[in-house]
């Protein structure tokens, strides 16, 4: 079964320092990648996506995601994170069988805690 | 366009209580789903559908009910409400699945 790995629960920084958030998932095949955001009592809303083409992807909020497929990776980065950054960040993958999408898999999200 | 709503926000049941979750979108999306979100479970996928008359089972169906008469509409039963079931579900529209855009959500307590 398809399945996505968050390795780090809680991550704390203080501002301007730089984050790295890992995001590794199990499916051989054609994924489509996403990385969701959901602010304190918010919603979730999408940071950026994968789908194909240049593997470095950049979304919005100064955030950028690189695809690896060698290594089924798909972290999510930023160079300076604001004290309004934080939140729970979730990583998504929607595998692809012979041009028909399954469902979204999401992993089980980092809460990123940006101390002023 | 309003988006995905969901009505109601807050719901505190009973055991053995039954409700609907409301979940409606103006964006003519063929594909909608329903999700819950428990602490450090990420969202895991309740049911889904694929276009009005169609619907299927997510990772955890067990408790509920879907229904999807119109393209705009996709309601979550639960018919007898346990304290398992507290959460928040939050419903979700794509125009394809690649992309889902999420609703409010909706934070259940059952007691």
């Amino acid at each position: 079964a398809q399945s996505v790995s968050q390795h780090n629960h809680h991550v704390i920084l203080s501002e301007a320092a730089s984050l790295e958030l890992g995001c590794n998932y199990s499916y051989g095949g054609t994924v489509n990648l996403f990385w969701y955001v959901q602010y304190p009592g918010q919603h979730l809303q999408l940071l950026l996506k994968y789908f194909s083409g240049d593997p470095l992807v950049k979304g919005i909020k100064g955030f950028e995601a690189e695809f690896i497929k060698s290594k089924f990776s798909f972290n999510l980065r930023k160079p300076s994170v604001q004290w309004s950054d934080t939140a729970e960040y979730f990583c998504a993958v929607n595998a692809r069988y012979g041009g028909s999408q399954g469902n979204l898999i999401f992993g089980k999200g980092t809460k990123l805690s940006v101390k002023p | 366009n309003a988006g995905v709503t969901q009505t109601p926000k807050f719901q505190v049941l009973k055991t053995g209580q039954s409700m609907t979750l409301q979940c409606a979108q103006d964006m003519n999306h063929e594909y909608m789903s329903w999700y819950r979100q428990d602490p450090g479970m990420g969202l895991r996928l309740i049911h889904y559908s694929v276009g009005a008359g169609i619907t299927d089972q997510g990772e955890v169906p067990n408790g509920y009910n879907v229904s999807r008469s119109t393209t705009e509409d996709f309601p979550l039963r639960l018919l007898s409400a346990a304290p398992s079931q507290t959460s928040v579900y939050f419903c979700a529209s794509s125009p394809g699945v690649p992309e889902q855009y999420f609703g409010p959500g909706t934070r259940l307590t059952v007691t």
